[in-house]
């Protein structure tokens, strides 16, 4: 099984200032990687898939890049509705698809 | 729009069963896999369970093999999760998902979009 890890835990950002969200795999998960968003009380929603292509409708601050066994989200700008918990999950390991634990974005 | 509705979630006792439905719309429901994802109290997520488009073929965590079973109707636009044998550590909001392959074997794994879910909790 390809286990996800997931640094930092939380991270503490001001609004306006960037944000590097760092997933790791046990094995190589290629560029099936997948990134989403959810807030409290809120499913998840997709961000990024491929590693890297942004999902319909998702703004352009956010970009992920990576693959292999090392992946990075980034939003580029923290807006006040980017406060939330952010997970990656690979889909190369099928059909075993595996979270990472997420990373907490909270407000610095 | 896309739309995923879940319902059935409720307080069962261990050893209970209980049978969760997710209402598609907005899409051509016939033409896509769907999965369930489930996620325990204050944790993280945890794929459970996927059915091809045309329900031939059906894959589940470990967990949970043989004890749930996931189907669809697509007349009814509906996918469901019939889980048998619950456990305390089955104690989760459950969310259906659609998954982004159309008209394929399998599937490609990720959610492109999401019900709000319902909460299954197993306790005496």
């Amino acid at each position: 099984e390809r286990v996800m890890t997931q640094s930092p835990a939380t991270l503490s950002v001001s609004p306006g200032e960037r944000a590097t969200l760092s997933c790791r795999a046990s094995q190589s998960v290629s560029s099936n990687l997948a990134w989403y968003q959810q807030k409290p009380g809120q499913a998840p929603r997709l961000l990024i898939y491929g590693a890297s292509t942004r999902a319909t409708g998702i703004p352009a601050r956010f970009s992920g890049s990576g693959s292999g066994t090392e992946f990075t989200l980034t939003i580029s700008s923290l807006q006040s509705e980017d406060f939330a918990v952010y997970y990656c999950q690979q889909y190369n390991n099928w059909p075993r698809f595996t979270f990472g634990p997420g990373t907490k974005v909270d407000i610095k | 729009q896309v739309q995923l509705v879940e319902s059935g979630g409720g307080v069962v006792q261990p050893g209970g069963s209980l049978r969760l439905s997710c209402a598609a719309s907005g899409f051509t429901f016939s033409n896509y896999g769907m999965h369930w994802v489930r996620q325990a109290p204050g944790k993280g997520l945890e794929w459970v369970a996927f059915i091809q488009y045309d329900g031939s073929n059906k894959y589940y965590v470990d967990s949970v093999r043989g004890r749930f079973t996931i189907s669809r109707d697509n007349s009814k636009n509906t996918v469901y999760l019939q889980m048998n044998s619950l456990r305390a550590e089955d104690t989760a909001v459950y969310y259906c998902a659609k998954d982004p392959r159309t008209n394929g074997p399998e599937a490609l794994g990720y959610f492109d979009y999401w019900g709000q879910g319902t909460l299954v909790t197993v306790s005496s």
